[in-house]
């Protein structure tokens, strides 16, 4: 089965800083990998998604996420935070046989004005 | 196109009660999940179904937990008798297609809480 690594469970950034989230799998063969957002009281909602082709991932709201094979990382990145952007975050990885997703245990982004 | 709904959005209930969360997936998804999401981790599968059939439940507690989806389209979970341990939100999710990377649509969740 698949695995996860998700560094750090909170994140603070100040508007208009970097926001780097750091995820990491565990298999040999490239897995899907994906990327989900989950405000408050919310169900996921997809960011982006890596399943092949280009390893440099654009997603909804200005993230993008670079697959790594070397690394067995799948960073999500934005250039500037929002306040908007205040949520927790979620890598997750698919076999590329079942579609299954795994989920890595989240990190909680907070914004300061 | 509607979202995934789930009902109700909250519920609490004493240990060793019953329980039943219902999920009404989005339009023409074959595909139907169920997950557990505990404080402070991610989403775990309890169940997957391919129209009104299972595909995995290997995650599912049997002893205490089941599952159906009748018609092929609305879905409910049911936990009985319910422990400590078992509050969560739970989680429903629906995608189009099996068998591909599809995108799994998700509900509001259920939180659940257990006295």
């Amino acid at each position: 089965a698949q695995s996860v690594t998700q560094l750090g469970s909170h994140v603070s950034v100040s508007e208009g800083a970097l926001v780097l989230l750091r995820c990491n799998y565990s298999s040999s063969v490239p897995p899907y990998l994906f990327w989900y957002v989950q405000y408050p009281n919310q169900g996921l909602q997809l960011l982006l998604k890596y399943t092949t082709g280009a390893t440099l991932v654009k997603g909804i709201n200005g993230f993008e996420a670079e697959f790594k094979k070397s690394e067995t990382s799948f960073h999500l990145t934005k250039p500037s935070a929002h306040m908007s952007d205040a949520a927790e975050y979620f890598c997750a990885v698919s076999d590329r046989n079942d579609y299954k997703l795994s989920f890595g245990a989240g990190t909680t982004v907070t914004v300061r004005a | 196109e509607a979202g995934v709904a789930q009902s109700p959005r909250y519920k609490i209930i004493e240990k060793r009660q019953s329980v039943a969360f219902w999920c009404n997936p989005i339009s023409g998804h074959a595909t139907l999940y169920w997950y557990q999401q505990i404080l402070g981790q991610g989403p775990k599968l309890l169940i997957q179904f391919q129209n009104n059939g299972v595909v995995d439940d290997s995650q599912l507690p049997k002893d205490r937990f089941s599952a159906e989806r009748l018609k092929g389209v609305d879905s409910t979970l049911k936990i009985q008798p319910a422990k400590l341990e078992d509050s969560a939100v739970y989680l429903c999710a629906s995608s189009r297609e099996p068998g591909t990377v599809n995108e799994q649509f998700f509900g509001p969740g259920t939180r659940l809480t257990v006295l």
